[in-house]
């Protein structure tokens, strides 16, 4: 049982540039979102999702889409980087019959 | 859901007990508060959560009051392991899921 993982742990990217960032669990939680943390800040909803297909805007979606083809896997897309991206992003987990979320380790990324 | 308002920062003495406050003066019957933690730069961890009770566990113990505008969060015996950004967190559904992260508190557990 892995719990959150998330890949790449750290991503380097140029000013409009695309990239995925993968995040899966193997507690076949229905329930699965993206933050993003910057500098000192706490963290702020992206994306979130309540089961396979059915995906919904968070509090800072814009320049970022999601897809939930799976239980297992939540993938984020930046479709053009930007350096107000440049953040860390966690992706967690809960299940419907749980009270508690489960965090990934976060993925670093800068963009010049 | 509720906002929250906690201290920026607090220092502990190891092996003392650490009374984490947070006020949540607009908090609604239904809502819930969850406490956090964040070690370093890992993802939050899950603590605990109450709605009116007081609410003990492995961890820590939440002590929410009568007319439920305030809660603390009591580490009982500190250690340095347990310095990290502690997030109070209000929300309406007790399978909490779309939370709102304030800036939390940096406690900092001291030898």
């Amino acid at each position: 049982n892995a719990g959150v993982t998330q890949t790449p742990k750290f991503q380097v990217l140029k000013t409009g540039q695309s990239m995925t960032l993968q995040c899966a669990q193997d507690m076949n939680h229905e329930y699965m979102s993206w933050y993003r943390q910057d500098p000192g800040m706490g963290l702020r909803l992206i994306h979130y999702s309540v089961g396979a297909g059915i995906t919904d805007q968070g509090e800072v979606p814009n320049g970022y889409n999601v897809s939930r083809s799976t239980t297992e896997d939540f993938p984020l897309r930046l479709l053009s980087a930007a350096p107000s991206q440049t953040s860390v992003y966690f992706c967690a987990s809960g299940g419907w019959n749980s009270y508690e979320q489960y965090f990934g380790p976060g993925t670093r990324l800068t963009v010049t | 859901d509720a906002k929250t308002t906690q201290p920026p920062s607090m220092d502990c003495a190891e092996g003392r007990a650490a009374n984490l406050p947070c006020n949540h003066s607009t908090i609604s019957g239904n809502e819930y508060v969850y406490w956090y933690r964040q070690i370093h730069s890992q993802g939050p961890q899950y603590i605990i959560h109450g709605l009116k009770n007081n609410e003990t566990n492995e961890m820590a113990s939440l002590i929410i009051t009568e007319d439920r505008k305030s809660s603390t969060l009591i580490l009982p015996h500190a250690t340095l392991r347990d310095t990290a950004v502690y997030y109070c967190i209000v929300i309406r559904d007790n399978y909490g899921q779309n939370f709102v992260f304030g800036p939390g508190t940096r406690l900092s557990v001291l030898p």
